[in-house]
């Protein structure tokens, strides 16, 4: 079945840096590459998504791109605010989802 | 509010009693998916269902555990003799799969966080 690890496990940048989160799959046949967020205490938002038949994706500050070949998707977030402070899990989808571990992400003031 | 809705949002119970948890989807969402996660990992397929026939179901899924979409709308997943390992958010997602049109796009319910003491 599908496998997809996320890195890193915690990212703490300065408000206004970017951060950068990585995730590999190892099934071939997933299709779907989806980003959530999640607050403390809070359900999953997805945030952005890509099919794979995208290269890359991008809204406002934030963008995703996808490497098929090598199996792996990375979401980038630019001009980073507090508020972007939270866990943000990666998916991947052949049939069910499956999901990273999370990373969670500080961003200091 | 049209979002994804579940009952209760917290529950405490022993350990080998039996617990349900409703999950009412966006109301044109025909796909309903049960998730499990515990501190510090992402959410853990279960099961999902099209409509009211349940599709697929994760080999992690012991037989104590049960869903069911009688009427293709609301869901109910229930866990009989809960051990202290239940304990985890539970949550449910939803999204539409119509003639062609597939949305991969699933979107959360806030979650039922079940404590098995």
């Amino acid at each position: 079945g599908e496998n997809v690890e996320q890195h890193p496990s915690t990212l703490s940048v300065q408000e206004g840096d970017s951060a950068v989160i990585k995730c590999t799959y190892s099934d071939s046949a997933s299709n779907y590459f989806p980003w959530y967020k999640q607050e403390l205490g809070k359900r999953p938002q997805l945030i952005i998504d890509i099919r794979s038949n995208v290269g890359e994706k991008k809204d406002q500050r934030i963008a995703v791109t996808l490497n098929k070949t090598a199996k792996h998707f990375s979401l980038h977030i630019t001009e980073t605010q507090p508020e972007d402070s939270a866990v943000y899990f990666c998916a991947a989808r052949p049939n069910d989802m499956r999901f990273g571990a999370g990373t969670r992400l500080t961003v200091k003031p | 509010d049209t979002g994804v809705s579940q009952d209760p949002r917290h529950k405490i119970t022993k350990r080998g009693q039996n617990v349900t948890f409703r999950c009412d989807p966006i109301s044109e969402h025909n796909r309903l998916y049960w998730y499990r996660q515990t501190l510090g990992q992402g959410p853990e397929f279960l099961t999902y269902f099209q409509n009211e026939a349940q599709l697929e179901k994760s080999r992690l899924l012991s037989d104590r555990f049960s869903a069911e979409r009688p009427k293709g709308s609301f869901s109910t997943l229930e866990i009989q003799r809960t051990e202290q390992g239940d304990s985890a958010m539970y949550l449910c997602a939803s999204s539409l799969s119509q003639g062609s049109y597939l949305s991969y796009e699933q979107y959360f319910g806030p979650g039922t966080r079940l404590t098995v003491t």
